[in-house]
């Protein structure tokens, strides 16, 4: 059974960087056909898709959030990051890993990030 | 703003059938996928392509797409199916996937 899990600081600075990796476990990470992405809910809001990268390391955008992310894999691990910068209080959500496949059918249980002083 | 389109709120009564929609150009030529989430928890894939079910989903839950709208139908809405529901393609570009605002879903 594919496993998904996020970590990473639960507070970071507004200005600063995001940075948060998801381990995947049951399953390798460069598996053909599969895109591995970020997905956020801010408190009490919708979902919001941030982007994924392709197992041959093409990565796509959600255009609203392009110019301040970058997802990438490091295959060694079985991981994918994700880095958001210049973060507001706007960014504070739950972040959540997943794999794509078309349709999204593995999720991590997501992890909570506040951007506050 | 969303490229996808949902109503905010539905509600069915229990044992009723339900229809919950997403509007979008995109889905004139990509397939939604819908996803159901409880508070707390991560969603859950509930349909995905033409009117496919992951394992494990009940077969009350059913899709289907005409034009440039998608639908999530429940059969026989049961107490548990009260929660979000969010439809997710891509967007118009091809180049990136949206979610749909959400439906809320009380069941009566």
């Amino acid at each position: 059974q594919l496993q998904l899990q996020e970590s990473g600081p639960g507070l970071v600075k507004p200005s600063e960087t995001l940075s948060l990796t998801c381990t995947v476990s049951g399953g390798s990470i460069s598996s053909s056909s599969y895109y591995w992405g970020w997905i956020r809910q801010p408190p009490g809001k919708g979902l919001e898709w941030i982007g994924s990268i392709y197992y041959s390391g093409s990565t796509y955008y959600n255009p609203s959030l392009k110019s301040r992310v970058t997802i990438s894999v490091d295959t060694s691990k079985n991981q994918f990051s994700l880095k958001l910068s210049s973060v507001t209080a706007a960014d504070t959500a739950v972040y959540y890993c997943a794999r794509q496949v078309g349709a999204i059918d593995y999720w991590g249980q997501g992890t909570l990030v506040t951007v506050s002083s | 703003s969303s490229e996808l389109t949902q109503d905010p709120a539905v509600s069915v009564a229990l044992g009723q059938t339900v229809r919950i929609t997403c509007q979008g150009d995109s889905l004139r030529s990509y397939y939604a996928s819908w996803y159901q989430q409880k508070p707390g928890q991560a969603p859950v894939l509930v349909i995905y392509g033409k009117n496919n079910r992951p394992s494990g989903i009940p077969d009350r839950f059913s899709g289907s797409s005409s034009g440039n709208t998608a639908s999530l139908t429940i059969t026989g809405a049961q107490a548990e199916d009260e929660a979000d529901y969010y439809c997710n393609s891509r967007d118009s570009s091809g180049n990136s996937w949206v979610f749909g605002g959400g439906t809320k879903l009380t069941v009566l």
